[in-house]
């Protein structure tokens, strides 16, 4: 199957730094990407929606300024927590598809556990 | 709308037997996939399954077979012969390709010795 990687897969920061996240698709190409949230003891929260060379889209109540979305290649999306705070600690995930397609999985990559001190 | 429903917080099972996860769903697109994920301790989601909604036979793939209702918009998760390793949460999801993924809050599975 496709895979997607992340990095970093753990990321431990002072409040009111910024953290980079990045998600790569290794051997497919993703015109599309998702950026997912989740809590501890909860499901996936869709974050915002990553079109390659265009604006992210983003879910109601997620703060685009807060959350900053680049998605400059076919292959490479990065999700920057900007001024990051301890009620920003959760697992970061991301998921990629290698086409438009209703019967195509979306790969998940192995997330980015995120704790903000 | 989309809307995905797993209406059983955790399951046990015992080694060997076989388990049956529910899930429902509720949409007014004429074509849909629905997914199954494993979701283990270390995090990472890992697909199981996928039914598409216009698909005649149910999905199966190895011990993994998809009890798809379409009528009853169910599509349950049979694992049969159940391992340790299948010890984890388990995500019913709907969506697939460009569109957007909606999940289930999960059924935790411990399988018991």
């Amino acid at each position: 199957g496709a895979v997607v990687s992340q990095h970093p897969s753990w990321v431990i920061c002072k409040s009111g730094t910024s953290v980079k996240i990045e998600c790569r698709s290794l051997d497919f190409q993703a015109t599309t990407m998702f950026w997912y949230r989740q809590f501890p003891k909860q499901s996936l929260m869709l974050m915002a929606t990553s079109n390659e060379g265009s604006k992210a889209t983003y879910e109601q109540g997620v703060e685009k300024d807060k959350f900053l979305i680049n998605h400059a290649s076919l292959t490479l999306s990065t999700l920057t927590v900007t001024s990051a705070h301890p009620e920003d600690s959760s697992f970061y995930i991301c998921s990629a598809s290698g086409s438009g397609g209703v019967r195509e999985t979306q790969y998940f990559g192995p997330g980015t556990r995120l704790l903000v001190l | 709308a989309q809307k995905i429903t797993q209406t059983q917080p955790g399951m046990f099972v015992q080694e060997k037997e076989a388990v049956t996860l529910d899930c429902t769903y509720d949409t007014s697109d004429p074509s849909y996939g629905l997914f199954w994920y494993k979701q283990p301790s270390s995090g990472e989601m890992i697909f199981l399954i996928y039914q598409g909604s216009y698909d005649q036979q149910n999905a199966t793939e190895g011990r993994y077979s998809l009890n798809f209702q379409k009528a009853r918009k169910s599509a349950n998760l049979v694992i049969s012969a159940s391992q340790l390793g299948d010890s984890a949460m388990y995500f019913c999801a709907m969506g697939g390709g460009y569109q957007k993924v909606t999940f289930g809050i999960g059924t935790k599975l411990q399988v018991i010795p």
